[in-house]
């Protein structure tokens, strides 16, 4: 079964409004989790590295002020679209390593459309 | 950093045919690498990984190799269903540094005839 949910599955916002989608580990603890925005067609691009207890690393050219990561437990973590735009519309997916061995189980993805 | 590069792009292939699709890295530091199976609409599902201190693994009817010399790795699909047909996605790491960051190919489309 799955062992990364997310919630919503998709969710449908006005422009210049805010979207907070969840991640979570279902059966284990994760000190790390990864953010992932994907186009049609395209591969995964990274956006951010949320880690647990402290400040997330944002790749190069992702606005940190826009897509707000906090990882407030050991199996949660929280990805906020602020003042979507149209142009945030994409296919948001989270991951997280399950254990030492460090293989990374991807959640059922979040559909975002900004009108 | 490190850059993975998938190809084919696009396969086609009837069903009961094997399809390979190869994976070439670049940063002799990596020594993990998963296959994921993404459906559309939804997210990746691991298929299957090997590590660098092996050279084959086998999982029924998936298969991946590992040349750690020629930096490059493939997935091997044999007597290939229908329900096969999705993008399937490569990609490399370095366990134990970057909090275990994936780089990921560009992806195949395999398609599976009946």
């Amino acid at each position: 079964g799955a062992v990364v949910s997310q919630h919503p599955s998709w969710v449908i916002c006005k422009s210049g409004t805010s979207v907070k989608i969840e991640c979570r580990s279902l059966d284990f603890q994760a000190t790390t989790m990864f953010w992932y925005r994907q186009f049609p067609k395209q591969s995964l691009m990274l956006m951010a590295t949320s880690n647990e207890g402290s400040k997330a690393t944002y790749e190069q050219g992702v606005e940190k002020d826009k897509f707000l990561i906090n990882h407030a437990s050991l199996t949660l973590s929280t990805l906020t679209v602020t003042s979507a735009h149209p142009e945030d519309s994409s296919f948001y997916i989270c991951s997280a390593p399950r254990d030492v061995t460090d293989t990374q189980y991807f959640g059922p993805g979040t559909r975002l459309t900004v009108l | 950093g490190e850059n993975v590069e998938q190809h084919p792009s696009t396969l086609s292939v009837q069903e009961g045919d094997s399809a390979v699709i190869k994976c070439t890295y670049s940063d002799s530091a990596s020594n993990y690498f998963p296959w994921y199976k993404q459906e559309l609409g939804k997210g990746p599902q691991l298929i299957i990984d090997i590590r660098s201190n092996v050279g084959e693994k086998k999982d029924q009817r998936i298969a991946v190799t590992l040349n750690k010399t020629a930096k490059h790795f493939s997935l091997h699909i044999t007597e290939t269903q229908p329900e096969d047909s999705a993008v399937y996605f490569c990609a490399a790491s370095t366990i134990g540094t970057s909090g275990s960051r994936l780089t990921f190919g560009e992806g195949t489309q395999l398609t599976v005839n009946p």
